[in-house]
C-alpha cells in the first residue's frame, strides 16, 4: 500500500520567490496536516485540512497557505521566501482527527 | 500552555542494553500522545500511540510506553536495543480540537538514540 507522498522530495529557492509542496494523502485517509521541522528541532503544526476544510492554524505568517482538494490531496504554498524558511517540510494524513497520523518523507526546502 | 518536554537531548547505549526514553507533557484535558522516530534525512513513523484505556501500551519494534496521569509522563521503553534503533525519537501530544479529535501534534525537541556495538 502506497503511504504519504510528497513532491518535490528537495528544492532549492532564492529570496522572494514562491513555492509549492505537494501532499497525496492514504488512500481513504481524510485528513492532512502540515509541519516545518527545521534543522534540530521538533517538528511545528503549520496547518490541517479535514473534509477540505481547515480545521487548524499554527503560528506561522501568512505568507503560508494551503489548501486541500476533492481528492483529499494537499498543497502548501509559501510566498516571499526568507532565508528562515529552509527546513524539512512534512505532510501527514489520518482517516479523521480522531486517528493516528502518518508521515511522509517529507520535502527538504533550501533558500538561498 | 501545552507543551512536551523530553530532557535527553542526546543519550548513548550499548546493543542488547535496555532503553527509557523520557517524555514529559503539559496538557489540561486527557491527552492523546505518541511516539515518533525518524531516520535521518527520512519522515516520521509512528512506533505507539495512546488514546485511552491500559496505560501500558505496545508499539511496533518492540518498543512500548506507560502513561502516568500522576508524573504527566509518557516515558518509552524496549528491553533490548538493537544497533538499527539508532535514531531520533520524538514524543508528541495531540491538542484536541473539535469533535473529540485532535487538530494538531505539539512535538518535543527529541532525544537522539547513538549505539554501540
Amino acid at each position: 500500500d502506497a503511504g504519504v507522498t510528497q513532491s518535490p522530495t528537495h528544492l532549492i529557492k532564492t529570496r522572494g520567490q514562491h513555492v509549492t509542496l505537494r501532499c497525496s494523502p492514504i488512500s481513504g485517509h481524510k485528513s492532512v496536516s502540515w509541519y516545518q521541522q527545521v534543522l534540530g528541532q521538533g517538528p511545528q503544526f503549520i496547518f490541517q485540512y479535514y473534509e477540505k476544510e481547515e480545521r487548524g492554524r499554527g503560528n506561522f505568517p501568512d505568507r503560508f497557505s494551503a489548501r486541500q482538494f476533492p481528492n483529499y490531496s494537499s498543497e502548501l504554498n509559501v510566498n516571499a521566501l526568507l532565508l528562515g524558511d529552509s527546513a524539512l517540510y512534512l505532510c501527514a494524513s489520518s482517516f479523521s482527527p480522531n486517528t493516528e497520523a502518518f508521515f511522509g518523507q517529507g520535502t527538504r526546502l533550501t533558500v538561498v | 500552555a501545552q507543551s512536551v518536554t523530553q530532557p535527553d537531548i542526546h543519550i548513548t547505549v550499548s546493543e542488547g542494553a535496555s532503553l527509557e526514553l523520557r517524555c514529559n507533557y503539559s496538557y489540561g484535558a486527557t491527552p492523546y500522545l505518541f511516539w515518533y522516530v525518524q531516520s535521518p534525512g527520512q519522515g516520521l513513523q509512528l512506533l505507539l500511540k495512546y488514546f485511552s484505556g491500559d496505560t501500558l501500551v505496545q508499539g511496533i519494534k518492540g518498543f512500548e510506553a506507560e502513561f502516568k496521569r500522576s508524573q504527566s509522563s509518557f516515558n518509552l521503553r524496549k528491553p533490548s536495543v538493537h544497533w538499527s534503533d539508532a535514531a531520533e525519537y520524538f514524543c508528541a501530544v495531540g491538542a484536541r480540537g473539535f469533535s473529540g479529535g485532535y487538530n494538531k501534534l505539539i512535538f518535543g525537541a527529541g532525544t537522539r538514540l547513538a549505539v554501540h556495538p
